[in-house]
């Protein structure tokens, strides 16, 4: 089978760097996403690991390691609005999401 | 460009009723997946369809069927209705050739009572 295990929750304050990290067995996929919903609100997509490494779009950054089965999302200048639920999934003939992770950010 | 829509966003069963939901999806993608989401078991996919052909499944029991007309409008059903089905029931479309990316509606929250 495959899972993919993040933290329930993380609390940070504004201004803050927060990382939210994403453990995953599965046989086999193309690469990583990382989805972003806020409450009530449809995911929408942050960002995509096709190969190792870091890839970084604005203040949003994420890495894959793929011999450690590993993969995180790094989130720098934490802004309120960033309060929300985050998604890893891995991408195979479809998606499969992690857990997923409350992002609480505090003044 | 509009974005995903889904329709209804509300609706209330009962148990054993069947229900159909809907879903049109970005101008242009022929990719549309389903979604099933609870509080327990968190984002499930369920199954895509393309060009009018279902694609992929996840594991949900034969009562989760959904088709996808040709103008890439999809609709999910759902029969026989159980008190279980209650969730945020979610479609994404993907263009032809995109980085991987879903786009996904607002979604349609499904309560059976």
């Amino acid at each position: 089978g495959q899972s993919l295990e993040q933290p329930s929750e993380v609390t940070a304050v504004e201004g803050a760097i927060v990382q939210i990290n994403c453990t995953y067995q599965t046989s086999g996929f193309y690469g990583l996403s990382w989805y972003q919903q806020h409450d009530g609100g449809a995911p929408t997509f942050l960002s995509y690991n096709a190969l190792d490494g870091l890839e970084e779009t604005g203040r949003f950054s994420s890495f894959l390691s793929r011999s450690d089965s590993y993969g995180y999302l790094l989130l720098q200048e934490l802004q309120m609005k960033d309060s929300a639920s985050y998604f890893c999934a891995v991408n195979t003939d479809k998606l499969i999401f992690g857990t997923g992770t409350r992002l609480q950010v505090f003044p | 460009k509009a974005g995903v829509t889904q329709t209804p966003r509300y609706l209330i069963k009962t148990r054993g009723q069947q229900v159909t939901l809907s879903c049109s999806p970005i101008s242009g993608h022929r990719s549309v997946s389903w979604y099933q989401q609870t509080p327990g078991q968190g984002l499930q996919f369920l199954f895509e369809y393309f060009s009018e052909t279902q694609r992929n499944k996840g594991n949900f029991p034969g009562r989760f069927s959904g088709r996808q007309f040709s103008n890439s409008r999809s609709e999910m059903n759902v029969s026989t209705l159980e008190l279980g089905d209650s969730a945020l029931y979610l479609c994404a479309s993907a263009p032809p050739a995109g980085n991987n990316e879903q786009f996904f509606g607002p979604g349609t929250r499904l309560t059976v009572l």
